[in-house]
């Protein structure tokens, strides 16, 4: 069965630390992962997308991925009050399988 | 204009109405999606349709009815609801097929049933 674990949280880091977030998949097939950003209220946005094993930066985020592991993982680095939201972590089993999970809320305390 | 639109973005029903929710996407893609989301639940994956077609219906019960009239729009139809399917419902769109594959939402539409 196709499942993506995250965990729940909260996570709480201070102002410019760096936060680190874990996701865990069940299913080798997997072809491509992304996180998303979600604040209350609002629907998820795409912050960074990664298709092949390693390192992937877009200014303060960095995106790891370990296929062998099944493991994905998104640093946010000089963590700011703004990026205080939930992280939902969605992988694509291709065949219009998309599935997520159900989300890290992180609290950056000023 | 947003990438993908949804209509109405707060919905209050009785159990016993019929509404419909619409979606509208406007960045050529070929593939939508209907997501719902509980609270402290994973996004649960409802429909999918790939152009135009169905190809995704993970056990949803009947009183929820997708249609896709063309490869820009979405509805979901309501009757007959539970007040535990009140959530958030929201639509995506993406290429399937084509490369790197990246889910964009709407805004989603905040569902209560009374």
């Amino acid at each position: 069965q196709k499942e993506v674990e995250q965990n729940s949280g909260p996570l709480s880091v201070p102002e410019g630390a760096i936060a680190s977030l874990n996701c865990t998949y069940s299913d080798r097939g997997s072809q491509s992962f992304f996180w998303y950003r979600q604040y209350s209220g609002k629907s998820p946005e795409l912050i960074m997308s990664i298709y092949s094993n390693g390192d992937k930066e877009d200014g303060r985020f960095t995106a790891q991925l370990n296929k062998a592991s099944q493991y994905v993982s998104l640093l946010i680095r000089d963590s700011q009050p703004s990026d205080s939201a939930t992280y939902l972590c969605a992988v694509n089993w291709g065949n219009n399988d998309m599935r997520f999970g159900a989300g890290t809320r992180l609290t950056v305390k000023p | 204009e947003t990438g993908v639109t949804q209509t109405p973005r707060h919905l209050v029903m009785g159990m016993t109405n019929k509404k419909s929710l619409k979606c509208e996407q406007h960045l050529g893609h070929n593939a939508m999606y209907w997501y719902k989301q509980s609270a402290k639940k994973p996004l649960e994956l409802m429909f999918v349709y790939s152009l135009e077609e169905r190809v995704e219906n993970n056990s949803v019960p009947s009183r929820f009815s997708p249609e896709c009239p063309n490869s820009s729009h979405l509805f979901l139809h309501l009757h007959t609801l539970q007040p535990e399917d009140s959530a958030l419902y929201l639509c995506a769109s993406m290429n399937v097929g084509l490369g790197n594959t990246e889910a964009f939402f709407g805004q989603g539409t905040r569902l209560t049933v009374v």
